[in-house]
């Protein structure tokens, strides 16, 4: 089974602090991805990834950052963090066509 | 941009069928998905299908495809209280690394 995990189920975070938000797959996957969701917004692609040291902005990259120095692990930084980057944030891989999930990450910043 | 619609809520009675629907407008969509996530998680592939097949089925779950009006429906038979969930649809073409993915369903299944 392919098993994708994020760092942190719940974060608290303050505004202005830096986050780092991590993920890793274990299936030697290609293309990594994170998205943020909000309710009644669906998915967001903020960063993808198709390559190591390899990144494409996505529809919402503004606030964010990524970084991928191993095939294996995609991270997503929040440079400063603020209250609207209060969401749900979901790291997915993908072989080439299907994406598989972690279990997300949820932050709220205070 | 290219779109994917489905409908907000569902809510249905235990032991009936469910049916959510999709409609897309990329016509040269390859694959089309079905992702179910469950409350605090994330998404889970749950089924896909090819855009040169019509149905396909596994166990209880049975999509069909029509091209022609780029519709896509995920039918649930003997729809239970741990299928609520939220359920996306979502497609790409071959020629992409991303999916383009609908908002998501609301399926309440009461007893």
């Amino acid at each position: 089974d392919v098993k994708v995990t994020q760092s942190s189920r719940y974060l608290v975070k303050r505004t202005g602090e830096k986050v780092f938000l991590e993920c890793v797959q274990d299936m030697d996957h290609e293309n990594m991805f994170w998205y943020r969701q909000d309710p009644g917004l669906g998915l967001r692609l903020i960063y993808f990834s198709y390559d190591v040291k390899m990144k494409e902005k996505g529809d919402i990259p503004e606030g964010y950052s990524v970084s991928r120095e191993k095939k294996e692990r995609f991270s997503l930084i929040l440079e400063s963090a603020s209250t609207n980057q209060t969401s749900m944030y979901l790291c997915a891989s993908s072989p080439k066509n299907e994406q598989y999930f972690g279990p997300g990450t949820r932050l709220t910043v205070t | 941009g290219e779109d994917v619609e489905q409908s907000l809520f569902l809510s249905v009675r235990e032991g009936d069928s469910s049916v959510i629907n999709c409609t897309y407008t990329d016509s040269s969509s390859t694959y089309l998905y079905w992702y179910k996530q469950e409350p605090g998680a994330g998404l889970q592939l749950l089924t896909y299908i090819f855009s040169n097949m019509d149905m396909k089925q596994d166990q209880r779950l049975t999509v069909l495809l029509n091209k022609k009006d780029k519709h896509l429906s995920l039918r649930i038979a003997d729809t239970q209280t741990g299928d609520s969930a939220i359920y996306f649809c979502a497609e790409h073409s071959g020629g992409s690394y991303i999916p383009t993915f609908g908002r998501g369903t609301s399926l309440i299944v009461h007893p």
